[in-house]
């Protein structure tokens, strides 16, 4: 079975632009979520979703959204880019949604934002 | 509030010598517990999982990890350590009741020398 694919890998932009991510669950997998990796932080929550719905948020500004579709794939939004956002971008996708019984999560291998 | 602790930020042992890595939790009642490893520029492998059951976890590449209540504490271990186990390894906590959170202790990351 294919693990959790994330497209692109690598992605530089500009401040002030927006960034589009994408995420591949695993198949069979309806929960994806999504979290901000950088040396200073650590792995912070950004988001879930489960059959589309927005399940849980972490805090971030308003300038991160996101949303699944119908099978499952999900996309990550950053408008407004800044220099802080330069991050790694890390999607885990699970079988049963946050608090389900049993909930674990698998990573994808991320994808690497850098913002001048 | 629910919280991880990874007590070591770094950790050098020697190949073939024994491994364990540190991690204590917050939480009030019994959470899920995971261990992940990372490799530079990759994802989160998740190597073992406690949810309930038997304290003692085996998981993947010949890691095992011990629940211990009394102490909060979920502790990675590994007989014997290979050149490559060297990367970062990450204990997390779920939440099993009320608002849901999944929260990463802030990493160990394990040098091993030849």
């Amino acid at each position: 079975k294919a693990g959790v694919t994330q497209t692109p890998r690598y992605l530089i932009k500009t401040r002030g632009q927006q960034v589009t991510l994408s995420c591949s669950p695993i198949s069979g997998h309806r929960s994806v979520s999504w979290y901000q990796q950088t040396p200073g932080q650590g792995l912070q929550f950004l988001f879930e979703y489960f059959s589309e719905t927005q399940r849980n948020k972490g805090n971030f500004p308003g300038r991160f959204s996101g949303r699944q579709f119908s099978n499952s794939r999900s996309e990550m939004n950053v408008s407004t880019l800044e220099l802080g956002d330069s991050a790694l971008y890390l999607c885990a996708s699970s079988l049963v949604a946050s608090g389900g019984r049993n909930y674990e999560q698998y990573f994808g291998p991320g994808t690497r934002l850098t913002v001048t | 509030a629910q919280s991880v602790t990874q007590p070591d930020i770094h950790i050098t042992v020697s190949e073939g010598a024994s491994l364990e890595l540190r991690c204590n939790y917050s939480y009030g009642a019994t959470p899920y517990l995971f261990w992940y490893v990372q490799s530079p520029g990759q994802g989160l492998q998740l190597l073992l999982k406690y949810f309930s059951g038997d304290t003692l976890v085996q998981g993947i590449k010949g890691f095992e990890a011990e629940f211990k209540r009394s102490q909060s504490s979920f502790n990675l271990r590994k007989p014997s350590v290979h050149w490559s186990d060297a990367a970062e390894y990450f204990c997390a906590v779920g939440a099993t009741s009320g608002t849901y959170k999944y929260i990463f202790g802030t990493g160990t990351r394990l040098k091993v020398l030849a």
